[in-house]
């Protein structure tokens, strides 16, 4: 069965562009989640899903982000605009039941 | 999220040698998991806890979950180089995981 798929792995962008990061989560999956990970802050919960609606969202830093999913096998994270402090790499993960989350590979993003 | 104090931060220990590491919190969780991430990669679910005393393994991965609710540890026997990598712990109450900041373990072959 295949993971979590995101894309793109790398993304290198210029202050100011909008950014759209992809995420396809492990069918029958009802949990989407997005993570950031920086060398400060760690692992950090942005946004969760729960059958496609947003349940909690407080740990997206600003307005400037947004999620969405608009059906079970997909979901975005969009930056717009950009700034060089979103450079980190941005996870997906999924999950049916309680606790096990699975992550995919990240996307690594790089504002200049 | 909630602050999860994880030990040591790094460890650089020989090829053969047991390993552990340890993770606590000052709020209660219903879940403990630890992953693995390798360079590059999303982190790898190594073990899940749901019950607090639970002691369980996975291959020569020991984890368990305290007593009280609020800390857990992972042992790894006899290592591998392969077991390189950043491992992390995570809490769970609700549907959000709290994530420890990791244990780099470095192994002298």
């Amino acid at each position: 069965d295949a993971g979590v798929i995101q894309s793109p792995r790398h993304e290198v962008t210029e202050m100011g562009q909008e950014v759209t990061l992809r995420c396809k989560p492990i069918s029958g999956h009802d949990y989407l989640f997005w993570y950031r990970q920086t060398m400060m802050r760690g692992l950090e919960l942005l946004i969760y899903f729960n059958n496609n609606v947003p349940i909690d969202d407080s740990g997206m830093p600003e307005d400037r982000f947004s999620a969405k999913m608009p059906n079970a096998s997909f979901s975005t994270l969009k930056i717009q605009p950009s700034e060089p402090r979103d450079s980190a790499v941005y996870f997906c993960a999924s999950s049916q039941i309680y606790g096990e989350q699975f992550f995919g590979p990240g996307t690594r993003l790089t504002v200049l | 999220g909630q602050q999860l104090n994880q030990s040591p931060q790094s460890m650089f220990i020989q090829e053969g040698e047991d390993v552990s590491m340890n993770c606590t919190s000052s709020s209660i969780f219903n879940t403990w998991l630890w992953y693995k991430q390798d360079p590059g990669e999303g982190p790898v679910l190594l073990i899940a806890l749901y019950k607090a005393g639970e002691l369980t393994s996975n291959g020569r991965l020991t984890a368990q979950f305290g007593i009280t609710r609020k800390d857990s540890f992972l042992n790894i026997s006899a290592s591998i180089p392969s077991d390189v990598g950043i491992y992390f712990c995570a809490g769970q109450g609700d549907y959000k995981l709290s994530f420890g900041a990791g244990t780099t373990v470095t192994v002298r072959a």
